[in-house]
């Protein structure tokens, strides 16, 4: 069964550093999600992106945070410089169509800024 | 305004037994979907109801929405110890991002 996958698994960065965050989404899918969990909290919607641009963002994804899709199969989110408070779970997730289809997410990257 | 929000905030339970969780929620939605998250993995997705369902069943899994009370309740039968994992609701309007609530820990003992 196709699967969304991230890379790395866990990264750890010195806080003002830049990281970038690798999706893979779903070959058919065409909506892409960043989210992110920070430990204990509920998850919260960061980006959604489809047709080569941000179709919403929320007030989190400020003027540090960028999405793209470089090679019409990756998906990243990069950071620009870190902050400790960006330390979380990031999860990307996928949407074949819109209307409100099932979102499948990755196993997340584990962002540990110091 | 908070959306998608469960209880109980934890439910313990003997395998065996039925657990039922609860969700709430505050505007109109096209979907509810509930998720399970075992500690520190990423997100599996378990059930969507539109929002012109009332009851939708997937194995040992049964949901109910009620949209005139904004409700929406899972309920796991003859749970086993791997059920133990939080569950997530999440709702989406037409736009479709998920809005998640905080989550119910569910722990299932042998």
């Amino acid at each position: 069964e196709p699967e969304v996958t991230q890379t790395p698994s866990h990264q750890v960065t010195q806080m003002g550093q830049e990281v970038i965050l690798r999706c893979v989404p779903i070959s058919n899918h065409l909506y892409f999600y960043w989210y992110r969990q920070i430990l204990g909290q509920k998850v919260e919607f960061l980006v959604s992106f489809y047709n080569n641009e941000i179709s919403e963002k929320s007030e989190i994804f400020d003027d540090q945070f960028s999405v793209e899709r470089p090679d019409g199969s990756n998906f990243t989110l990069k950071i620009r410089s870190t902050k400790l408070e960006d330390s979380a779970m990031y999860f990307c997730a996928t949407l074949r169509e819109t209307a409100g289809g099932t979102q499948y997410f990755g196993p997340g990257t584990r962002l540990l800024v110091l | 305004s908070q959306q998608g929000e469960e209880d109980p905030q934890a439910l313990s339970i003997q395998e065996g037994e039925n657990a039922t969780m609860n969700c709430s929620y505050k505007t109109s939605i096209n979907n509810l979907q509930w998720y399970r998250q075992n500690s520190g993995r990423g997100l599996v997705h378990l059930i969507l109801i539109r929002s012109n369902e009332r009851e939708k069943h997937s194995g040992r899994l049964r949901v109910t929405l009620d949209t005139s009370k904004k409700s929406s309740s899972l309920l796991i039968t003859a749970s086993r110890a791997a059920d133990t994992a939080s569950y997530f609701c999440a709702t989406d309007k037409a736009n479709s991002k998920l809005t998640f609530g905080k989550g119910i820990t569910l722990s299932v003992r042998p």
